[in-house]
Parts: C-alpha cells; sequence; structure tokens
C-alpha cells in the first residue's frame, strides 16, 4: 500500500517565525512531488512542485526533496495569519497503469498566531 | 488561466436519489479525477479518466459511476444516494507533459438526508 504521512497538527507558530511542514512517502519510484494549500470548506491550490533533490525557492515559500530519505518539506518563512491553512502534500505514483494519479497526505493544519 | 468548474456549491439530495455532480475543465486536459474529502481520512479517489469513454476505478468506487463523453467534462454519478455518501466531492484535471500537477475545482459539498 502506497502511503504518504504528515503529522496532523495542528502546527502553531507565531506570526513572522517560520513554519516547518514535513512528509514522508513510501513508493521509492515516485519522481513528483506538490504542495497544495486548503482553506476551510475550500478546495485544494497548488503552491509549489519540486521534481529534484534540494530545495526549490518561490517567494516565501521552499519546498525541500531528499529522495534517499524519502522526505519532503515545506517552509514558509515569515508566516502570517492569512497562512493559516491545511497543507496537503501529494506524490505521483509510478508505474501499475496509475500514471498521472497522486496520493494525498492527510494534511496538516497550520496555525499562525498574530 | 486554469481552470476547473464544478456544477453545484451546494447540493441537498434524499436518500436514494440519483444524483450528478458534473465537472467541466477549459484546459484541454486528458486526465481527470474524482475524490472525496471527509475530516480524517483525507482525500479518496473514486474515479479517474484518462481520455473521453474511458474510466478507471479509484480506491473506493462502490456506489458510484462515472461518464466522460467529452473531453472537457467528467460526471459523476451517485445512483441511489446514501447517507453515507454525504462528503465533499472535488474534481481535479491534468494533462500528461504536466509533471502530473492536478488542478482542482472548487468542490460539491453534498449532503443526503
Amino acid at each position: 500500500q502506497k502511503e504518504v504521512e504528515q503529522n496532523s497538527g495542528p502546527l502553531s507558530v507565531p506570526e513572522g517565525a517560520i513554519a516547518s511542514l514535513n512528509c514522508t512517502y513510501s513508493d521509492r519510484g515516485s519522481q513528483s512531488f506538490f504542495w497544495y494549500r486548503q482553506y476551510s470548506g475550500k478546495s485544494p491550490e497548488l503552491i509549489m512542485f519540486i521534481y529534484s533533490n534540494g530545495d526549490k525557492e518561490d517567494g516565501r515559500f521552499t519546498a525541500q526533496l531528499n529522495k534517499a530519505s524519502q522526505y519532503v518539506s515545506l517552509l514558509i518563512r515569515d508566516s502570517q495569519p492569512s497562512d493559516s491553512a491545511t497543507y496537503l502534500c501529494a506524490v505521483n505514483i509510478f508505474g501499475g497503469g496509475s500514471q498521472g494519479n497522486l496520493i494525498f497526505g492527510k494534511g496538516t493544519k497550520l496555525s499562525v498566531k498574530p | 488561466d486554469v481552470k476547473v468548474t464544478q456544477s453545484s456549491r451546494y447540493l441537498v439530495k434524499r436518500t436514494g436519489e440519483k444524483v450528478f455532480l458534473e465537472c467541466v475543465q477549459d484546459m484541454d486536459h486528458e486526465n481527470m479525477f474524482w475524490y472525496r474529502q471527509d475530516p480524517g481520512l483525507g482525500l479518496r479517489l473514486i474515479y479517474f479518466s484518462y481520455d473521453v469513454k474511458m474510466k478507471e476505478k479509484g480506491d473506493i468506487p462502490e456506489g458510484y459511476s462515472v461518464s466522460r463523453e467529452k473531453k472537457e467534462r467528467f460526471s459523476l454519478i451517485l445512483e441511489s444516494a446514501s447517507t453515507n455518501q454525504t462528503s465533499m466531492y472535488l474534481c481535479a484535471s491534468s494533462y500528461p507533459g504536466g509533471g502530473d500537477t492536478q488542478y482542482f475545482g472548487p468542490g460539491t459539498r453534498l449532503t443526503v438526508l
């Protein structure tokens, strides 16, 4: 059973701090990794994707990938109250006729306190 | 800009009714997906389709069927709605050259009474 694991939280950080969200995955063949943000009652929206080992930065967001450890993380710098949401990690399925499908973690709830 | 729309944001139906949820994307994407999302269970894949007329079962297809007569439209059908199908239903689309990035519609909150 291919899985994506996230700490459900809630993760509480003060405004202006760095929020660190983590995700591990079981399928060693996975090649694409995604972070989605989901506000309460809304649908997931893509924040970032990463394909290669290392860091990828986009504004206040940095995704980090370590394929050897099967670990992907999202750092949010200068956290704002508007960042309060549930963050979903998603990983693609490699092979088995399910190319194009993603496995989603259950999400980590982030709360940024003013 | 990426656009996935769903026919209703909120829907209330009675047990035993046949329910149609429609999803339309305007990005010419080949792949389309239906998920349901429940507290504590995360996103669960119901059905997906890689092409017109094509459909594949996901992890929880029981009680559901789908239709894809046109590339841009993917319909989810609850043949006889039951209370345990009360949920948030999310449609998504992607294309093979897009690195598997899925784009979601706004969701339909279905309540079955």
